[in-house]
């Protein structure tokens, strides 16, 4: 059975940082590219950035919104993939979610809810 | 950016058919994907690659693509589709994937 669990989520003061983890298990990690997609409170969704497989070489790309203060990063060895969350803003509040990306989204968790407030 | 437009709400009769729609610049020649969200659920993939669906997903949802617009067809309508749904699709040109607004389906 595919399981992937996020994790690290919560509030945190504008500015600051954050990192969250999504944990996965049921399929070959390795193999696969990771996305991660968010929903602010009320919204649609958001794509967010994802990471090749090693095999396209592991690269990331993001969507302008984060560019540059977010870092999607992968652990093959231990099958998670990271997201991290600097210079956060009050618009990056939202439920995180981790998916694998075959260009689509076919295995969702169930997200992390991260709150940027004061 | 490539967008996707859908229109934020489709009501339908128990029973009868639902058309979500998801607008785009030549969206026909794209490959577009469907996704159910229930309220306080993670998404649902429920047609990939403009028609197939994956295992678990009833007949009852099907999709089409042509021309400038992509299609969720929802037949026999029950009350547990009621939900938001979302196309996506990958833009070959930035390598993004891109979701569309969503569509609330209400069922009366």
């Amino acid at each position: 059975e595919v399981q992937l669990v996020e994790s690290g989520g919560g509030v945190v003061q504008p500015g600051r940082s954050l990192r969250l983890s999504c944990t996965t298990s049921g399929f070959n990690f390795g193999d696969n590219a990771m996305s991660w997609v968010r929903q602010a409170p009320g919204k649609g969704l958001e794509w967010v950035g994802f990471i090749k497989s090693k095999l396209y070489g592991g690269t990331p790309e993001y969507a302008a919104s984060v560019k540059g203060r977010f870092t999607i990063s992968r652990d093959d060895s231990k099958s998670i993939v990271y997201l991290q969350m600097n210079s956060l803003e009050a618009e990056d509040t939202a439920v995180y979610y981790c998916t694998r990306d075959d260009w689509f989204f076919d295995y969702w968790g169930q997200g992390t809810l991260v709150t940027v407030s004061s | 950016s490539y967008v996707l437009i859908q229109p934020p709400s489709v009501s339908v009769a128990s029973g009868q058919t639902a058309t979500i729609t998801c607008g785009g610049d030549n969206i026909g020649t794209k490959s577009v994907h469907w996704y159910q969200q229930r309220p306080g659920q993670a998404p649902v993939l429920v047609v990939y690659k403009n028609r197939d669906r994956p295992s678990g997903i009833p007949e009852r949802f099907s999709g089409s693509n042509s021309g400038s617009t992509a299609t969720l067809t929802i037949s026999r309508v029950e009350d547990g589709d009621e939900a938001d749904y979302y196309c996506q699709l990958w833009d070959r040109n930035t390598d993004h994937r891109v979701f569309g607004g969503g569509t609330k389906l209400t069922v009366l």
